[in-house]
């Protein structure tokens, strides 16, 4: 049971180049979600799913786009980099947006 | 809206002390409150959840209770160990709050060291 897996784990980039951070999970949850985690910021919502083909933004949506196609998969476009989005970034999921989130491991990005 | 003030960190204790770790809530309604934990290099883990008023979570040792008196749910641990080296999320999600928004709300994270 893989529960939710993140790639890659690690990712440099140069600023103004675009990626997408993969996220699938094998739990038919219904709800997904992206987060960043930066030093004394704790956790902020980028932006979440509550089922295929609807997203929506958190609290710091801007620079990154998301789809959801399909219930297992949730991706995350950074379309320009920036060096403000050197980070850690969580995927996570859960059966609805209130109970408790199954986090992936992380993807730890360096933009230059 | 709803809100989580943790303490900060970071909090430093010799192995088998006893722990506490602050935790305080405002919501508009009735929240279910939880407690993650994050190893070093993955991501969160549910530790324990209460999902109403003098409910007590517990798992590996730890313990809070959701006292709405006082709306906190304090983190407890009677002797820590060295593996309990982690940062420690409280959390809550309100479904029945003014507010309708049901996503889980982060506190900012408490990071705990404990030395052998």
């Amino acid at each position: 049971n893989a529960g939710v897996t993140q790639t890659p784990k690690f990712q440099v980039l140069k600023t103004g180049q675009s990626m997408t951070l993969q996220c699938a999970q094998d739990m038919n949850h219904e709800y997904m979600s992206w987060y960043r985690q930066d030093p004394g910021m704790g956790l902020r919502l980028i932006h979440y799913s509550v089922g295929a083909g609807i997203t929506d933004q958190g609290e710091v949506p801007n620079g990154y786009n998301v789809s959801r196609s399909t219930t297992e998969d949730f991706p995350l476009r950074l379309l320009s980099a920036a060096p403000s989005q050197t980070s850690v970034y969580f995927c996570a999921s859960s059966y609805s947006e209130s109970q408790p989130q199954h986090f992936g491991d992380g993807t730890r990005l360096s933009i230059l | 809206g709803d809100s989580v003030t943790q303490m900060e960190g970071p909090v430093t204790l010799s192995e088998e002390a006893f722990l506490t770790i602050n935790c305080t809530y405002t919501a508009t309604g009735y929240p279910s409150l939880f407690w993650y934990v994050q190893y070093p290099g993955e991501g969160l883990q549910l530790l324990l959840k209460a999902t109403k008023a003098d409910d007590k979570g517990s798992n590996k040792g730890f313990e809070a209770t959701y006292r709405k008196e006082t709306t906190s749910f304090h983190l407890e641990k009677g002797s820590v160990q060295v593996s309990d080296s982690a940062v420690y999320f409280c959390a809550l999600s309100d479904q029945s709050g003014t507010d309708r928004d049901d996503k889980i709300i982060f506190g900012k994270g408490t990071r705990l060291h404990i030395l052998p």
